[in-house]
C-alpha cells in the first residue's frame, strides 16, 4: 500500500541534544512538508520542498533543518538551537503544491 | 491577516443527535477550503475540498458547505466512530495553506 511512513513514533531528547526524524514516502508525490502541532494550535509549517534538491523555509524554520537529496525522502533534523521543541510533527506529502495533502502518522517528541 | 477560526473547540453528542461545526476564515483571495479528519495520536485524514461559494460535498454522514466567509461541516445522526479532531484549513494566493486549531467532536452512545 502506498503512504507515508514516519519513524520513530516516539522520540525522547536531551536538552543540547540534535535528533532526525525520518519521512518516507511510495507515493511518488513531488512536493513534501514538515508541519509542527500544538494543543490547541492549527498545524504550522516549518519546511516544504516541491522537488528534490530543493527546500523552502516555513513559518517556524528557526531551529529545524532538512534535507531532499531522495524524491521519496524528508528527513527533519530539531536542532538544539530550537528552545521548545516537544511537539507533535507530522510529515505530508501532494502530487503538487496546490494539491490536497497525505500525512504520516507522526513522530512524538519529547524534551528531558 | 489570513486566519481561519474553527468553533466550537469541543463538541459532545449523543449518538444520532445531528449537529454542525464551523470553519470561518478571512484570505486574500481563496484557492480551496479543506476538511481533514484527525484521530488521537494519528496524522489527518483527508476529507474534501471546496473551491466555490455554495458548493457543498457530502460522504457518509458528513456534509460540507461553503459561503464567502466560512464553512460547515455538518454531521447527520453520528456514530460514535465518528469521534475525532475535525480540522479546517484554507489555501490563500500564495498556496501555503492555513489552519485551524481543530474541533473536537465526541459522540456519546
Amino acid at each position: 500500500d502506498g503512504g507515508i511512513t514516519q519513524s520513530p513514533k516516539y522520540l525522547f531528547r536531551k536538552e543540547g541534544q540534535n535528533v532526525t526524524l525520518s519521512c518516507e514516502q511510495n507515493l511518488n508525490h513531488d512536493a513534501m512538508y514538515w508541519y509542527r502541532q500544538d494543543p490547541g494550535q492549527g498545524l504550522r509549517l516549518i519546511y516544504y520542498s516541491q522537488i528534490v534538491n530543493d527546500f523552502q523555509k516555513g513559518d517556524i524554520a528557526e531551529g529545524y533543518s532538512v534535507s531532499r537529496e531522495k524524491k521519496e525522502s524528508f528527513p527533519l533534523t530539531v536542532t538544539s538551537a530550537q528552545k521548545n521543541p516537544t511537539a507533535f510533527y507530522l510529515c505530508a506529502s501532494s502530487t503538487g503544491v496546490s494539491n490536497v495533502l497525505t500525512f504520516g502518522a507522526g513522530s512524538r517528541l519529547t524534551v528531558l | 491577516e489570513d486566519q481561519v477560526t474553527q468553533s466550537p473547540e469541543a463538541l459532545r453528542l449523543q449518538e444520532g443527535e445531528s449537529s454542525s461545526l464551523n470553519c470561518s476564515y478571512t484570505v486574500s483571495g481563496l484557492r480551496g477550503l479543506f476538511w481533514y479528519r484527525q484521530d488521537p495520536g494519528k496524522g489527518p485524514e483527508f476529507l474534501f475540498t471546496l473551491y466555490s461559494a455554495g458548493e457543498e460535498k457530502e460522504k457518509e454522514r458528513l456534509k460540507a458547505t461553503l459561503t464567502k466567509k466560512e464553512s460547515f461541516l455538518h454531521i447527520t445522526a453520528p456514530k460514535p466512530e465518528d469521534s475525532a479532531t475535525y480540522l479546517c484549513a484554507v489555501r490563500p494566493l500564495n498556496y501555503q495553506l492555513i489552519w485551524g486549531a481543530g474541533t473536537k467532536l465526541i459522540i456519546k452512545p
